[in-house]
């Protein structure tokens, strides 16, 4: 089975600061990774993903992700936060051999000025 | 290039009552999925498509119907609306299962 937990329902950060968004997952075998980010009355949007190779992946709009084998964990940062930033961001697993994405149950990220 | 287009974008139903929720994509992806958002559960999936004439069930299959008879298309049914059934749809494409998915910007679905 394939689960994905965000441990946090929201993260509160400043405007400049580093931000992390937790991710862990389980799988059997090897994963694929994913973190989307949504906006009010939008659909997701992909912001980049885990597949193989090199553990620390960059994605769109500054952010980027460490994938950690040993903790099961893929989590979400950015070096310094934008007040766009603002929005609610879900962390999706898929496991090799499998069809199916599942997602966790998202992290609302407010970023102050 | 429209992406993944959902229609309607809003609907109210009565219990009982049947709709079909339209996706169409205009990105040939073979691979095409239905999700439903509801608050702090995430997305889950409901049944993905991994190309025409193929269907399968996702986590949450029961009281919808799929079909894909063409690569473009893939409605989602609800036979018998229940109030259980409000939430947000999501249809999503990618070119297989393994690429990153497209999102439509949702169906909000209310059941009275």
């Amino acid at each position: 089975a394939q689960s994905v937990a965000q441990p946090e329902d929201q993260v509160n950060v400043a405007e400049g600061n580093p931000l992390t968004v937790k991710c862990t997952y389980s799988v059997s075998g090897n994963p694929y990774l994913f973190w989307y980010v949504q906006y009010p009355n939008r659909g997701l949007q992909f912001l980049l993903k885990y597949i193989t190779g090199d553990n620390l992946v960059k994605g769109s709009y500054g952010f980027e992700a460490e994938f950690n084998k040993s903790q099961t964990s893929f989590h979400l940062k950015k070096p310094s936060a934008l007040v766009s930033d603002s929005a609610l961001y879900f962390c999706a697993v898929r496991a090799t051999g499998f069809q199916k994405l599942v997602f966790g149950t998202g992290t609302r990220l407010l970023v102050s000025p | 290039n429209a992406g993944v287009t959902q229609t309607p974008k809003f609907q109210v139903l009565k219990t009982g009552q049947s709709m079909t929720l339209q996706c169409a994509q205009d990105m040939n992806h073979e691979y095409m999925s239905w999700y439903r958002q509801d608050p702090g559960m995430g997305l889950r999936l409901i049944h993905y498509s991994v190309g025409a004439g193929i269907t399968d069930q996702g986590e949450v299959p029961n009281g919808y119907n799929v079909s894909r008879s063409t690569t473009e298309d893939f409605p989602l049914r609800l036979l018998s609306a229940a109030p259980s059934q409000t939430s947000v749809y999501f249809c999503a494409s990618s070119p297989d299962s393994h690429q990153p998915q497209h999102f439509g910007d949702g169906t909000r679905l209310s059941i009275l």
